[in-house]
């Protein structure tokens, strides 16, 4: 079984580009999450998405990110205008949501960001 | 308000001894916990999780987790460490959502494991 996939997997640009960051998550799986991970704060969660709709977007830092599911087998975050501080690792994850909410979240290999 | 606690940034063993990884949580309800680790330039893995049953829950790789309730710990523990153990460790629970139950993870700060030979 494929797991999570994402792309790019490293992305160098210049600051005030727009970066846009794919995900194609595991077959099946209808909640998926972006997270972003800093040496400085460790692992937040940006969004998630349960059947393509988006659930809580509260950790997302300001309108400069968006994301989108269009449908099951897709999802991209974007940035736009890019910043030197959104340099970091952001990785993708799906699950399966049950009714008790029990399953662990799959995580890809991560895109590594750098705005220059 | 939910919440992980790794109290412990990094954890130093020598391999072939015990190795134990600290975690603590706070939950409203029965708390839904896991286990995560990660590899350099690689994502999180799923180890091992407790919901009901067992307080002792075995996992990936040897490893296994003592669920204590009246502690609010979750520790991950291994008997005998391996040199390829050495990787970041992330606790998780999972956070109730009002607006539906779904399963948000909230994670600790992640532990620094070293196995030294």
């Amino acid at each position: 079984d494929a797991g999570v996939i994402q792309s790019p997997r490293h992305e160098v640009t210049e600051m005030g580009q727009e970066v846009t960051l794919r995900c194609k998550p595991i077959s099946g799986h209808n909640s998926l999450f972006w997270y972003r991970q800093t040496m400085m704060r460790g692992l937040e969660l940006l969004i998630y998405f349960n059947n393509n709709v988006p659930i809580d977007d509260s950790g997302m830092p300001e309108d400069r990110f968006s994301a989108k599911m269009p449908n099951a087998s897709f999802s991209t975050l974007k940035i736009q205008p890019s910043e030197p501080r959104d340099s970091a690792v952001y990785f993708c994850a799906s699950s399966l949501r049950t009714g008790n909410s029990n399953q662990p979240q799959h995580f890809g290999d991560g895109t590594r960001l750098s705005i220059l | 308000a939910q919440s992980v606690a790794q109290p412990e940034d990094q954890v130093n063993v020598a391999e072939g001894n015990p190795l134990t990884v600290k975690c603590t949580y706070s939950v409203s309800g029965n708390p839904y916990l896991f286990w995560y680790v990660q590899y350099p330039n690689r994502g999180l893995q799923f180890l091992l999780k407790y919901i009901t049953g067992d307080n002792l829950v075995k996992g990936s790789y040897g490893f296994e987790a003592e669920f204590n309730k009246s502690q609010t710990s979750f520790h991950l523990k291994k008997p005998s460490a391996l040199v390829s153990d050495s990787a970041l460790y992330f606790c998780a629970v999972r956070a109730l959502m009002f607006s539906g139950g779904y399963n948000k993870l909230i994670f600790g700060a992640g532990t620094r494991l070293a196995v030294h030979p």
